[in-house]
């Protein structure tokens, strides 16, 4: 049964510290999607990848968030510094794109994240 | 940049009645999506709708999609409490797989 997986599940940082948050995507999938939820912003679109090149990452703040995907079985969202504001879960996403007519996303179980 | 919004934000209903959530778009959508958050959980997709008109089934709920592609809506027919959760409308284009999640509708069931 393939699915998204995330690492790590929780976590708990001081204001300050880096959070690198890993995504492992459905094998074959070739768009990978980040968003952020919150219960005040809702589920936002944070970046997104098509065959690993970032096609928009209009949604993330630049200035200490980037989002990578070094290999096609790894995805990772870094925060530099991180903010108590930045608390939330953050989900990825894989879908297989417009290759078939679906487009379905695909979510992992989300990392929870909580800066003190 | 699109928007979608969705109503109500919340709703509570006695086991057995039903319950409807409404997306709402202000520019004509190709397709829309929708989603299920359980409690705790992650969005789980449910059905994709394409044709302006469009109506699906999947047992308890029916998804529809307006004649004029700007608004949805899913209904549960005699709802259970395995019908917890929240549930998205998601919109995108053709040729962009970008989803633009609408803002939830966080359903309760009163035993």
């Amino acid at each position: 049964d393939a699915r998204v997986t995330q690492t790590p599940r929780h976590k708990v940082t001081e204001m300050g510290q880096e959070v690198t948050m890993r995504c492992q995507p459905i094998l074959g999938h070739n768009t990978v999607f980040w968003y952020r939820q919150t219960m005040m912003q809702g589920l936002e679109l944070l970046a997104y990848f098509r065959n690993r090149a970032p096609l928009d990452d209009s949604g993330m703040p630049k200035d200490r968030f980037s989002a990578e995907m070094p290999d096609a079985t790894l995805a990772t969202l870094k925060i530099q510094p991180s903010e108590p504001r930045d608390s939330a879960v953050y989900f990825c996403a894989s879908g297989p794109g417009w290759v078939s007519s679906y487009n379905e996303q695909f979510f992992g179980p989300g990392t929870r994240l909580t800066v003190l | 940049g699109q928007q979608v919004m969705q109503i109500p934000q919340y709703q509570h209903v006695q086991e057995g009645e039903d319950f409807t959530t409404y997306c709402n778009s202000s520019t004509t959508l190709s397709n829309i999506q929708w989603y299920k958050q359980r409690p705790g959980g992650h969005p789980v997709f449910l059905i994709q709708l394409v044709k302006s008109g469009e109506v699906k089934k999947q047992k308890r709920l029916t998804f529809q999609f307006g004649e004029a592609k700007k608004n949805s809506s899913l209904h549960i027919t005699a709802t259970q409490t395995t019908d917890v959760g929240t549930y998205f409308c998601a919109a995108s284009n053709f040729g962009n797989e970008k989803l633009t999640f609408g803002t939830g509708t966080r359903l309760t069931i009163i035993p």
